[in-house]
């Protein structure tokens, strides 16, 4: 079945650095979202792509899709204390299943 | 705020014990789902109501029995579980078929085995 693999794994910061997770899939995707869990919390959507090469921001969040729609990354510009939390992709795999990548956990330091 | 809720937020169940989880959603979505989530671990779906019809048993043990009274409720019925199911057990949902695929999650409901 399809994987979502994410590097890295872990990944400490201090604060005002900026920081990259990359998610890679074994089959093509027909879209991607990413979600984001603070620790203790639950996962919260935080965008989909759907294109070939697409590109998204959220304020200093920048989501993109890779253009043989397998692989995504988000990268996030000047770090900061709130965004501490595990970051997650996830691949769709038939109507209603999306396959969870393994996860980032970022740590900010102030 | 999560328009998901889920209750009990923490549970504790000995192994010979049946309880259940309770999960409501007022947001019209026609899909519910049950995710089970261990620590330091991506979420794993577990069951899939669509339109109040499993759609999705991603081959769950018995123990666990979902039910889906009506379109805003799922519950899952746990018996006889085992500490390896000590996690937390996130019910979500979405749209439906032909509707946006985002799935909201509710805050959890951490189950502990003993």
């Amino acid at each position: 079945g399809q994987q979502v693999m994410q590097i890295p794994q872990y990944q400490h910061v201090q604060e005002g650095e900026d920081f990259t997770t990359y998610c890679n899939s074994s089959t093509t995707l027909s879209n991607i979202q990413w979600y984001k869990q603070r620790p203790g919390g639950h996962p919260v959507f935080l965008i989909q792509l759907v294109k070939s090469g697409e590109v998204k921001k959220q304020k200093r969040l920048t989501f993109q899709f890779g253009e043989a729609k397998k692989n995504s990354s988000l990268h996030i510009t000047a770090t900061q204390t709130t965004d501490v939390g595990t970051y997650f992709c996830a691949g769709q795999e038939g109507t209603y299943k999306y396959i969870f990548g393994t996860g980032t956990r970022l740590k900010v330091l102030a | 705020d999560t328009e998901v809720t889920q209750t009990p937020k923490h549970l504790v169940m000995g192994m010979t014990n049946k309880k259940s989880l309770k999960c409501e959603q007022h947001m019209g979505h026609r899909a519910m789902y049950w995710y089970k989530q261990k620590a330091k671990k991506p979420p794993e779906l577990m069951f899939v109501y669509s339109y109040e019809k499993l759609s999705i048993n991603e081959s769950v043990p018995s123990r666990f029995s979902p039910e889906c009274p009506n379109s805003s409720l799922l519950n899952l019925h746990l018996h006889a579980l085992q500490p390896e199911d000590s996690a937390l057990y996130l019910c979500a949902s979405s749209q439906g078929p032909g509707g946006g695929t985002t799935i909201y999650f509710g805050e959890g409901s951490w189950l502990t085995v003993v």
